[in-house]
């Protein structure tokens, strides 16, 4: 059964403090992994897709990076409207479009 | 493009009562899926459409859920009757086939079942 895991729940920072989220998968065949945030009262909004290992994809300050087990998102310098809860989820073969999504992590980032 | 539609945005409703919720996805945008988010749960799939087909219903939690999607434009979630325990927000999202399957989310729905 597939499965994706985060860490950590949660995760408190000071402006300009840079760090990593962890997004593992165990999955049949992966057709693509997918960061998104999303914001309180919100729907969870798209960031990155990244389909191999070795693959990187970035975006002002977020950084995603895939292995065969695992990816990072790294929040380089964040700034208080990084903080956001942070999705990733799978997509694994044969399965018609479907996304296995993880818990989460929330992140705040102070002043 | 307007991006994922969902109304309404907020639904008050009392126990036993129908529940009508409604989506209208991305155009040209070729499946579509229903969430449910809650705190306890997280993010769960409940069904999924490609090109106005169901696919995949496992994620429904029982026979008082049903969803519908007449056109590729429209897709409905309905909850008969309505039970506290359904309270949560209700996510539609859209992606296309032909893409990279990115699912684009709605607002959502916050549900509350008194």
């Amino acid at each position: 059964e597939d499965q994706v895991t985060q860490s950590p729940e949660a995760l408190r920072l000071q402006e300009g403090e840079s760090s990593s989220l962890n997004c593992s998968y165990t999955v049949s065949g992966l057709r693509g992994l997918f960061w998104y945030r999303q914001d309180p009262g919100k729907g969870p909004e798209f960031l990155f897709t990244l389909y191999s290992a070795g693959e990187e994809k970035e975006k002002e300050r977020l950084k995603a990076t895939l292995t065969k087990k695992e990816s990072f998102l790294h929040i380089t310098a964040p700034k208080p409207e990084d903080s956001a809860t942070y999705l990733c989820a799978v997509r694994a073969t044969d399965s018609w479009g479907k996304l296995q999504f993880g818990a989460g992590t929330q992140v705040v980032v102070t002043p | 493009d307007a991006g994922v539609i969902q109304s309404p945005r907020h639904e008050v409703t009392e126990m036993g009562q129908e529940v009508t919720l409604r989506c209208k996805p991305i155009s040209g945008h070729n499946s579509l899926f229903w969430y449910r988010q809650t705190m306890m749960r997280g993010l769960e799939l409940l069904i999924y459409f490609n090109n106005n087909v169901p696919i995949d219903d496992s994620g429904m939690p029982e026979d008082r859920f049903s969803a519908k999607m007449p056109n590729a434009s429209f897709s409905t979630l309905k909850i008969q009757p309505s039970e506290p325990r359904d309270s949560a927000v209700y996510f539609c999202a859209s992606s296309s086939t032909s893409g990279g399957h990115e699912q684009y989310f709605g607002p959502g729905t916050r549900l509350t079942v008194t």
